[in-house]
C-alpha cells in the first residue's frame, strides 16, 4: 500500500536548469508534506516543507507546489547546481496518530556539470 | 543546527544475535521516532516514542524489537534475534521544536551476516 510515490526513479539535468521532482499521494487526510534530500551514508535531511492550506512555498532555489485536488507535489529547484545530486523523498505526515512521516520510493537526481 | 547523533555508524552482526542502536535526540523533546531504510528502498517509520512510552508502531516493529530511554537523554533500538532481513539502515530523528519538521541522525548501519 503506497500511500506516498515518486514515480521517477531518476532524473537527469544540466547545471544551471530547472531540476523538477514530482510526488503522488492516495490519501486526502495528509495535511503537511516534506522534502528531504540524502546523501549516501547520511541521515534524510530537511529541504522545505508545505501546509495543505497553501499550494505553494518557496526558500531560496527551493520551491514546493501543492496541487491538492490532484494529491500532487513538486519540488523545483532552480537553477540546478552539481552540489543538488542526491536521492530525495517526499514525505507526509500521517495526522492518524503521531505525525509520522510516510515517505516515497525516492527520484536520485543528478546534475551535470 | 541542533543534532540527532547516532552510534555505532555501523555494526555487523551475526544472525540471532542481540543488538542495540543508539541515539541521543534533541534535547528537550517529547516526540522520538525510529525510522529504516532497506538499501535502495524508501524510508519507512518503525517507532514513535512519546513521553517514555511507545505511541504507535509499524506493522514491522515486532516481538523483536523494542525501545527505551534508558537514562533520560539516550534512546535505544534493540533488535533481540536479528535476521538477515534486519540489515538496514536505521534512522533515529526528532523535531527540533512544535511543529517542526523531522531532523534525522545519521543513521547506524546494520549488517546481518
Amino acid at each position: 500500500d503506497q500511500q506516498v510515490k515518486q514515480n521517477s526513479p531518476s532524473l537527469s539535468v544540466q547545471e544551471g536548469r530547472i531540476s523538477i521532482l514530482n510526488c503522488d499521494y492516495t490519501n486526502s487526510m495528509f495535511d503537511y508534506f516534506l522534502w528531504y534530500k540524502k546523501y549516501p551514508a547520511e541521515g534524510p535531511t530537511f529541504l522545505i516543507s508545505i501546509s495543505s492550506i497553501k499550494d505553494k512555498n518557496e526558500d531560496g532555489r527551493f520551491t514546493v507546489f501543492l496541487n491538492k485536488s490532484a494529491k500532487h507535489l513538486s519540488l523545483h529547484i532552480v537553477p540546478s547546481q552539481p552540489g543538488d545530486s542526491a536521492v530525495y523523498f517526499c514525505a507526509a505526515s500521517d495526522p492518524s496518530g503521531t505525525y509520522k512521516y510516510i515517505f516515497g520510493t525516492g527520484t536520485r537526481l543528478k546534475v551535470l556539470a | 543546527e541542533p543534532e540527532v547523533t547516532q552510534t555505532p555508524s555501523h555494526q555487523v552482526t551475526q544472525m540471532g544475535q542481540e543488538v542495540i542502536l543508539r541515539c541521543v535526540p534533541i534535547s528537550n523533546h517529547l516526540y522520538f521516532y525510529w525510522y529504516r531504510q532497506i538499501l535502495g528502498q524508501k524510508v519507512e517509520f518503525l517507532v514513535s516514542f512519546y513521553n517514555n512510552e511507545i505511541s504507535e508502531k509499524s506493522e514491522i516493529f515486532d516481538d523483536q524489537f523494542s525501545v527505551e530511554r534508558p537514562d533520560g537523554s539516550n534512546f535505544t533500538l534493540k533488535i533481540r534475534s536479528t535476521k538477515l532481513e534486519d540489515s538496514a539502515m536505521y534512522f533515529c530523528a526528532s523535531p527540533t521544536g512544535p511543529n517542526s519538521p523531522l531532523h534525522f541522525g545519521n543513521g547506524t548501519r546494520l549488517t546481518v551476516t
